[in-house]
């Protein structure tokens, strides 16, 4: 149980275009989900907390027109990624939550050219 | 002070070994602990949670709490190379009233030598 997927994977995509990226809690309903980046050898850095229906909550320093977070129903959450730049090459990871637990995606690695 | 520390190692034991990670928090009023294990290159994955004081054992893990203390530890028994990975602590702290946030520990670095 408390599965997690993220879509997709990986992507390369081409600077000054958008990526979005999926969050879906497969057997269980998550109100609240959880946006976090790492970079090469670095700690887990949370971007955001996602709760269903509402605005998402971003971490002191994130740009919430740059990382936008849709949280429309309770197993979905999706962060988009707008107007990229290679700077925001990162290894992407969605968590949800459920009974003080956060469950994490495999991750999705962004790399911009 | 950080709100959850952990010595970032490297902590190197040879395999077959006890390995004991060691955690420190500064909110009393934490309720919630938790262990995850990342491999590198990959997202984090839960390796127990304990809410109480005492050992929680699951297989070759036991977590510890000592709430008096503020510190929680996970012990790793018979070491195996393939449990070479970073381990995170993560506590769920109080922000205010009906504002519980996870805390995240830097991590601690385990290689098990065959």
């Amino acid at each position: 149980g408390a599965v997690v997927s993220q879509h997709p994977s990986w992507v390369i995509c081409k600077s000054g275009t958008s990526v979005k990226i999926e969050c879906r809690s497969l057997d269980f309903q998550a109100t609240t989900m959880f946006w976090y980046r790492q970079f090469p050898k670095q700690s887990l850095m949370l971007m955001a907390t996602s709760n269903e229906g509402s605005k998402a909550t971003y971490e002191q320093g994130v740009e919430k027109d740059k990382f936008l977070i849709n949280h429309a129903s309770l197993t979905l959450s999706t962060l988009t990624v707008t107007s990229a730049h290679p700077e925001d090459s990162s290894f992407y990871i969605c968590s949800a939550m459920t009974a003080d637990t956060q469950y994490f995606g495999p991750g999705t690695r962004l790399t911009v050219l | 002070q950080k709100e959850v520390e952990q010595n970032s190692g490297p902590l190197s034991v040879p395999e077959g070994a006890i390995a004991s990670l060691n955690c420190t928090y500064s909110d009393r009023g934490s309720q919630s602990f938790f262990w995850y294990r990342q491999y590198s290159g990959k997202s984090p994955e839960l390796i127990m949670s304990i809410y109480s004081n005492g050992d929680k054992e699951d297989g070759r893990f036991t977590a510890q709490l000592n709430k008096a203390s503020q510190y929680v530890s996970l012990l790793i028994r018979d070491s195996q190379p393939s449990d070479s990975a970073t381990y995170l602590c993560a506590v769920i702290v109080l922000k205010g009233r009906d504002n519980r946030k996870l805390i995240w520990g830097l991590g601690t670095s385990l290689a098990v030598n065959p």
